[in-house]
């Protein structure tokens, strides 16, 4: 049974530019959470998708969206991209809006330079 | 709003000898508690979960945590550490949302 798959695992862009990422979740998940993680601190809430909708958003620019497909696999995008957004980006899948907690991807580590 | 204070940035303990990692956690009802490790460049863990119930509750890896409502704190401890258990550690509480807000962690380093 696979659990949370992200691609790619690295990325480097240049500033400006823009990136998608990718997560399938665990078999039998149907909710997706996105993560911002910066060097040395804690995992930030970007957002979250339920039923191929944006259920809530932490506190992050427009510049970052995402999608939710049929098949509950979801995309991250960001646009016009920031030194600052140099992160490691975590997806999540959970049941039922994250009722029974979550299991987490390994992440894609993004560099902009 | 919910917030998770971790005050220790660093622990160095020696293998064998016991852990705790101290948690603080802010939220005014009764909140959903986690821990989650870390390894280098990896995702997260999760160590265990706190929804209701008996406040001492056992995970894997041979951890257990506390949760004391009196002081908001959810404390995670190993009675003898391993190597193997050199990582980073994550304090997380959620509520009625379910979206969990965690702590800045703890690094957890492992003398022979």
């Amino acid at each position: 049974d696979a659990g949370v798959t992200q691609s790619p695992t690295h990325l480097i862009k240049t500033r400006g530019q823009q990136v998608t990422l990718r997560c399938s979740p665990k078999s039998g998940h149907d909710t997706v959470s996105w993560y911002q993680q910066a060097l040395g601190q804690g995992p930030q809430f970007i957002f979250q998708y339920y039923e191929e909708e944006e259920r809530q958003r932490g506190n992050f620019p427009d510049r970052f969206s995402g999608h939710q497909f049929p098949n509950y696999s979801s995309e991250l995008n960001v646009n016009a991209l920031l030194l600052g957004d140099s992160a490691l980006y975590l997806c999540a899948s959970s049941l039922e809006q994250g009722a029974r907690g979550y299991t987490f991807g390994s992440g894609t580590r993004l560099t902009v330079v | 709003a919910q917030s998770v204070t971790q005050p220790d940035i660093h622990i160095t303990v020696s293998e064998g000898a016991s852990l705790e990692l101290r948690c603080n956690y802010s939220y005014g009802a009764t909140p959903y508690l986690f821990w989650y490790v870390q390894s280098p460049g990896q995702g997260l863990q999760l160590l265990l979960k706190y929804f209701s119930g008996d406040t001492l509750v056992q995970g894997i890896k041979g951890f257990e945590a506390e949760f004391k409502r009196s002081q908001s704190s959810f404390n995670l401890r190993k009675p003898s550490v391993h190597w193997s258990d050199a990582a980073e550690y994550f304090c997380a509480v959620s509520g009625g949302s379910y979206i969990p807000t965690f702590g800045r962690g703890t690094s957890l380093i492992v003398h022979p």
